[in-house]
């Protein structure tokens, strides 16, 4: 199986701040790289798919990069309703995995 | 976009099986993929399996192999989850998600369920 780290695993930040999440994968996954927004009581939200493009409705302050093993995630001018915790999830290969999550909290 | 609507929370006993149900409206059904992924409380994202209806073939994650199966209703457009052997370890909420950009299991998973509860307890 593909396992899939996720750093760090908790970020204090404050609105207008710009936050990088890391993700990395135990194995080339060329750009098969998913990330998801989840708030409490919800259910995850798509934000990218193959590791860059972003989905509709999205705000376009999320962005995505990398490919091979190491993948970014970077949330610019942090908004209020940004507050949650982020994960990625590979697609190259079965079984699909996710990251440990990244929890973006106020500081 | 489709919406999918999930059963209900459940409560089961060690050793019994649970079945959870994922009702797809609002979009095509037979050559999307559905998946299956699993979330104890507080903790990460577990993928269990996936199933292409039209195809009626699943995929499932080799830790849950033997305790899971994974079939679809194309005439209900329904898609469901059931899990043998149940354990504590099992108590968790139980997401369907479809994944809308392409074939097989390459893109995200665009449209999720509102979750199912389903507790182990004896």
């Amino acid at each position: 199986d593909i396992q899939m780290t996720q750093s760090p695993s908790s970020v204090p930040a404050s609105v207008g701040d710009r936050v990088t999440i890391f993700c990395r994968a135990s194995q080339d996954i060329s750009s098969w790289l998913a990330w998801y927004q989840q708030k409490p009581g919800q259910a995850p939200k798509l934000l990218i798919s193959a590791a860059s493009s972003l989905q509709s409705g999205v705000p376009p302050r999320f962005s995505g990069s990398g490919s091979g093993t190491v993948f970014t995630l970077t949330i610019s001018d942090l908004q209020p309703e940004d507050f949650a915790s982020y994960y990625c999830q590979q697609s190259n290969s079965l079984p699909l995995t996710f990251g440990g999550g990244t929890k973006v909290e106020i500081k | 976009q489709v919406q999918l609507v999930q059963s209900g929370a459940d409560v089961k006993k060690p050793g019994s099986s649970v079945t959870v149900s994922c009702k797809a409206s609002g979009g095509a059904f037979s050559s999307f993929t559905f998946n299956w992924v699993r979330q104890a409380r507080g903790q990460g994202l577990e993928w269990l399996g996936g199933i292409i209806p039209i195809s009626g073939t699943a995929d499932y994650a080799q830790k849950f192999q033997e305790r899971v199966t994974i079939t679809a209703d194309e005439s209900t457009t329904t898609v469901y989850l059931k899990l043998n052997s149940l354990r504590s370890e099992d108590t968790a909420v139980y997401f369907c998600a479809r994944i809308d950009g392409g074939p097989g299991y390459k893109y995200g998973f665009d449209d999720w369920g509102q979750g199912t509860l389903i507790t182990v307890s004896s």
